[in-house]
C-alpha cells in the first residue's frame, strides 16, 4: 500500500515568516500534486510536478519534486494571513490512473 | 469550461436511513469520476473510482456503494447509514490519463448521521 507522510500536521506562524511542508513516501509516484483547501470547500489544485528534481514556483510558493519521485516539499516565503488553510499533497501512484493517494494534510495558520 | 456540482451540500440523517449524494460534471466527456471522504481537517480517503458508465471500483470495504448511470453522473448511496458514515464527502473528476493527471473537486457534502 502506497502511503504519503506529510509533516508537520499543524503549523502556526507570524506573518512574514517562511515555512516548509514536507511530503514523503517509500514509493515512487508518477506525479505529485499540492492542493489548498478552505474549511467546508473542496481542495483547489496549486501545482502538479511530474519530473524528478522539478522545481515550480507560484508567486511566494516553491514546490519541489524529489529526484527519485518519492518526496516533495512546499516552501512559502513571507507567509501572509491569506495563506491560512489546509495544504494537501497527493500522489498518482501506478499507471497514471488518477487514483490519488493523499497525505494527512498540514493545517497552516498565519497570524497577522 | 468544465464544472462539477454535487448535492446536497449538507445532510443530517438518522442511523439506519438511506443515503443518496449526487454529482454531475459538465463540459467534458468520459471523465474519470471519484468519491472521497475526508475526516475533519485531514487528508482524503478514496472510496470509489469509475472510468466509465457502470464501471465502479471500490477502494475500501464499507457500508456505502456507488453507481454511474450516465457518463457524467456519479451517485454515492447507502441502504442503512451508520454513525461512522458521518463526514465530508467530495466528488471529483479528471480527464487526462497521462502523467500529471489533474483532479478537480466539487464543493463537498457534509453528512451528519445522528
Amino acid at each position: 500500500t502506497q502511503l504519503l507522510e506529510q509533516s508537520p500536521q499543524f503549523l502556526s506562524i507570524q506573518e512574514g515568516e517562511n515555512l516548509t511542508v514536507y511530503c514523503n513516501s517509500s514509493s515512487v509516484f508518477s506525479s505529485l500534486q499540492w492542493y489548498r483547501q478552505e474549511p467546508g470547500e473542496g481542495p483547489v489544485l496549486l501545482v502538479t510536478v511530474v519530473t524528478g528534481g522539478e522545481v515550480k514556483k507560484l508567486k511566494r510558493l516553491t514546490f519541489q519534486f524529489g529526484d527519485a519521485r518519492k518526496d516533495s516539499s512546499l516552501h512559502i516565503t513571507a507567509a501572509q494571513p491569506g495563506d491560512t488553510g489546509l495544504y494537501l499533497c497527493a500522489g498518482d501512484g501506478s499507471s497514471n490512473t488518477g487514483k490519488l493517494i493523499f497525505g494527512q494534510g498540514t493545517t497552516l495558520q498565519v497570524k497577522p | 469550461s468544465q464544472t462539477i456540482h454535487q448535492w446536497p451540500a449538507t445532510l443530517v440523517q438518522p442511523v439506519g436511513s438511506p443515503l443518496s449524494l449526487e454529482c454531475t460534471v459538465e463540459g467534458t466527456s468520459n471523465p474519470n469520476l471519484y468519491w472521497y471522504r475526508q475526516a475533519a481537517g485531514r487528508g482524503l480517503q478514496l472510496l470509489f473510482y469509475s472510468v466509465g458508465i457502470g464501471q465502479i471500483s471500490s477502494e475500501v470495504p464499507q457500508n456505502l456503494s456507488a453507481s454511474r448511470p450516465q457518463d457524467r453522473q456519479f451517485i454515492l448511496s447507502s441502504k442503512k447509514l451508520l454513525l461512522s458514515d458521518s463526514g465530508f464527502y467530495l466528488c471529483a473528476w479528471s480527464s487526462l490519463r497521462g502523467p500529471g493527471n489533474t483532479i478537480y473537486f466539487g464543493e463537498g457534502s457534509w453528512l451528519t448521521v445522528v
